[in-house]
C-alpha cells in the first residue's frame, strides 16, 4: 500500500524566514496531494492541496511544489508569522482525493520564533 | 454552516470495554472517514462511510467498526479495548466528490 514519509519531523524558523517541508511517496497511482495544519486541540485543517496533473500551486503566503517521477511533494511557507506555528501533515490519495482515505506523513512541528 | 460534531470529547475506559463514539458531519455531506491519531503512529486511516455504505476500510482489526445513518451521521465502535487504543479520534466529512475533508476536534480516548 501507500506509504508517506515527511521530513522534518521538528523545524524551528526566525520570523519572517521562509520554512519548507518535505515528503515522500511510493506509490506512483497517488494522484492528490493535500497539506493539513493542526493547531492544538483542534483538528486537521487543509491548507491547500495539489493534482497530479500540476506541477507548483500557490497560495498567498503558501505554495506547494510535486515532482511526480521523484515521487516527492513539498510545503513552502515564506513570510513566516507566529500564528504558523503548528503541527503540518502532509497526505496522499489514490482516489483523486474524492474518497476520504488519505494516507498521512507523520507530521512535522513548525514554531515560529517572533 | 455548522463544523464536524464529535461526541463525546473526552472519555477513559479500561481494558476490555467498549465505547462508541459518534460524528455528525457538515450538513449536506455524505461521506464521513474516521481517523486514529496517536504520537507514534500519527493519523491512521481507519474507515469511510459514504451513503450508509463503508466504501473504504484500512489496517485495522475488527474490533474497529462502524456504520453510517440515513442522515450521514456516523458512529464508530471499538470492542475489547486494549491500552494501545489510547488515542484521538477524529472524524472528517466530504461531499463525496474530489474536494476538501473537513475534520472534527476529535474525541479523545484513555484505555486504562
Amino acid at each position: 500500500g501507500e506509504n508517506v514519509e515527511q521530513h522534518p519531523s521538528t523545524l524551528s524558523v526566525q520570523e519572517g524566514d521562509s520554512a519548507v517541508i518535505k515528503c515522500t511517496y511510493s506509490d506512483s497511482a497517488s494522484n492528490y496531494f493535500p497539506w493539513y495544519k493542526q493547531e492544538l486541540g483542534k483538528g486537521p485543517q487543509l491548507i491547500i492541496d495539489i493534482r497530479s496533473n500540476v506541477g507548483e500551486k500557490k497560495d498567498q503566503r503558501i505554495a506547494v511544489t510535486l515532482n511526480k517521477t521523484a515521487k516527492h511533494f513539498s510545503l513552502h511557507i515564506t513570510e513566516t508569522q507566529p500564528e504558523d506555528s503548528a503541527v503540518y501533515f502532509c497526505a496522499a490519495s489514490l482516489s483523486g482525493g474524492s474518497q476520504g482515505n488519505l494516507i498521512f506523513g507523520k507530521g512535522t512541528k513548525l514554531s515560529v520564533k517572533p | 454552516k455548522a463544523g464536524v460534531t464529535q461526541t463525546p470529547r473526552y472519555l477513559i475506559k479500561t481494558r476490555g470495554q467498549q465505547v462508541t463514539l459518534s460524528c455528525s458531519p457538515i450538513s449536506g455531506h455524505r461521506s464521513v472517514s474516521w481517523y486514529q491519531q496517536t504520537p507514534g503512529q500519527g493519523l491512521q486511516f481507519l474507515f469511510e462511510y459514504f451513503s450508509e455504505t463503508q466504501r473504504n476500510k484500512g489496517n485495522f482489526p475488527g474490533r474497529f467498526s462502524g456504520r453510517q445513518f440515513s442522515n450521514s451521521r456516523s458512529e464508530m465502535n471499538v470492542s475489547t479495548l486494549e491500552l494501545g487504543d489510547s488515542a484521538l479520534y477524529l472524524c472528517a466529512s466530504g461531499q463525496g466528490e474530489a474536494g476538501e475533508l473537513f475534520f472534527g476536534e476529535g474525541s479523545r480516548l484513555t484505555v486504562l
